[in-house]
């Protein structure tokens, strides 16, 4: 099975932090995305990456920044947090674009819920 | 702007009804349609998808329908069961769209023994 894991299931930080949610996949999957989720609004792709070392902006980036140091991991950072960045944050991962476009396998972490005081 | 849209925040059915689950759309580019389910204190999952080429697609107790003159899809649950309750998420794409995902807000469906 395809696990996606998140370091943190849930976090409390003072507004000014910095943050640094991770999240490493088992698959040896190329792509990986962070997404944020908030009621009523669905999920918001924040970054998404389909190499090691790169990154692309999803629709949300402003006030977060990535790494992509190793093909298994995927860090989300927070340079500053703000109290508007509190949210679920989702982290996935696929092995291609035709993937999603075949089967819609997008696997998904279990999630962090960060809450930024 | 809301490219998709799941206009029902919540839904009640009986178990072993059906449960029809809703989502519009606006961009008429999108060809590929998911509908992936999320429980509480987890990661959504998939479910289910449709290509903009058929207008059904039926896996087990789901089926998804697709009205593109409407562009209006739906999933059908039948029949409904305990294990049903989550919350629904309908997602769209389209070729070239740079491996973004278009999400709705979800429905939260609760399933009554």
């Amino acid at each position: 099975d395809v696990k996606v894991t998140q370091s943190s299931r849930y976090l409390v930080k003072r507004t000014g932090e910095k943050v640094f949610l991770e999240c490493v996949q088992d698959m040896d999957h190329e792509n990986m995305f962070w997404y944020r989720q908030d009621p009523g609004l669905g999920l918001r792709l924040i970054y998404f990456s389909y190499d090691v070392k790169m990154k692309e902006k999803g629709d949300i980036p402003e006030g977060y920044s990535v790494s992509r140091e190793k093909k298994e991991r995927f860090s989300l950072i927070l340079e500053s947090a703000s109290t508007n960045q509190t949210s679920m944050y989702l982290c996935a991962s696929s092995s291609s674009i035709t993937d999603i476009q075949d089967t819609g396998e997008l696997f998904f972490g279990e999630g962090s819920r960060l809450t930024v005081l | 702007d809301q490219q998709v849209k799941q206009n029902s925040p919540s839904l009640s059915v009986q178990e072993g009804r059906i449960s029809i689950l809703n989502c519009d759309y606006t961009n008429s580019m999108f060809d590929y349609f998911l509908w992936y389910k999320k429980y509480p204190a987890e990661g959504p999952t998939f479910l289910i998808s449709i290509s903009s080429i058929k207008d059904k697609n039926e896996d087990g107790r789901f089926t998804v329908f697709l009205n593109k003159s409407a562009k209006h899809l739906s999933l059908h649950i039948v029949p409904s069961q305990p294990g049903d309750s989550a919350v629904y998420f309908c997602a769209a794409s389209y070729m070239d769209s740079n491996y973004q995902l278009i999400w709705g807000a979800g429905t939260k469906l609760i399933i009554k023994p």
